[in-house]
């Protein structure tokens, strides 16, 4: 069964604290996978797109890797504002469809 | 670009009552998603549009709601009549030929 599954739920730092959220996925076929950043009361803002194993994209404080069967999302020395849930979701060749995750929480402490 | 534009931001209503959400997406996207949002079962697709003509609409939970893409640049999602267990986040999205999906501020829908 095609699955993504995201960890942690949610993940407390304080102000440049750096650390990774996990996306693991199980699909038949990746045709990519991506990287979304939802703030409350808004819609998911897309973030990366990764297509391959090895990987990488990078915006700011944040960079996303891909190998064949999870993607990290780093994030260096996080301020406040990159406070938000990340989600991430998968696109398989077989299928318009995007699998969604069900997100990391992530608050970031001054 | 304005990006992909729904209405209304905010829905409050009572149960039985018809709900019409509204979305224009991002010009020159041809294919649109129409999603829901809450906090048990996160983001569910409910139909997907590929050049105004429905491709899937397995999503939709039940014959109370449809949805229609008249033109590229407009489509709505109704539900009729509203009942309780309906509110959520509905959001749409709209792909670029890249695959990517560019969503909407949403429509939160509460019924009581």
């Amino acid at each position: 069964e095609d699955q993504v599954t995201q960890s942690p739920e949610a993940l407390r730092l304080q102000e440049g604290e750096s650390s990774s959220l996990n996306c693991s996925y199980t699909v038949s076929g990746l045709r990519g996978l991506f990287w979304y950043r939802q703030d409350p009361g808004k819609g998911p803002e897309f973030l990366f797109t990764l297509y391959s194993a090895g990987e990488e994209k990078e915006k700011e404080r944040l960079k996303a890797t891909l190998t064949k069967k999870e993607s990290f999302l780093h994030i260096t020395a996080p301020k406040p504002e990159d406070s938000a849930t990340y989600l991430c979701a998968v696109g398989m060749d077989s299928s318009y469809k995007l699998i969604f995750g069900s997100g990391t929480r992530l608050l970031v402490r001054p | 670009d304005a990006g992909v534009i729904q209405s209304p931001r905010h829905e409050v209503t009572e149960m039985g009552q018809e709900v019409t959400l509204r979305c224009k997406p991002i010009s020159g996207h041809n294919s649109l998603f129409w999603y829901r949002q809450t906090m048990m079962r996160g983001l569910e697709l409910l139909i997907y549009f590929n050049n105004n003509v429905p491709i899937d609409d397995s999503g939709m939970p039940e014959d109370r709601f449809s949805a229609k893409m008249p033109n590229a640049s407009f489509s709505t999602l109704k539900i009729q009549p509203s009942e309780p267990r309906d509110s959520a986040v509905y959001f749409c999205a709209s792909r670029s030929l890249a695959g990517e999906l560019f969503f909407g501020e949403g429509s939160r829908l509460t019924v009581l």
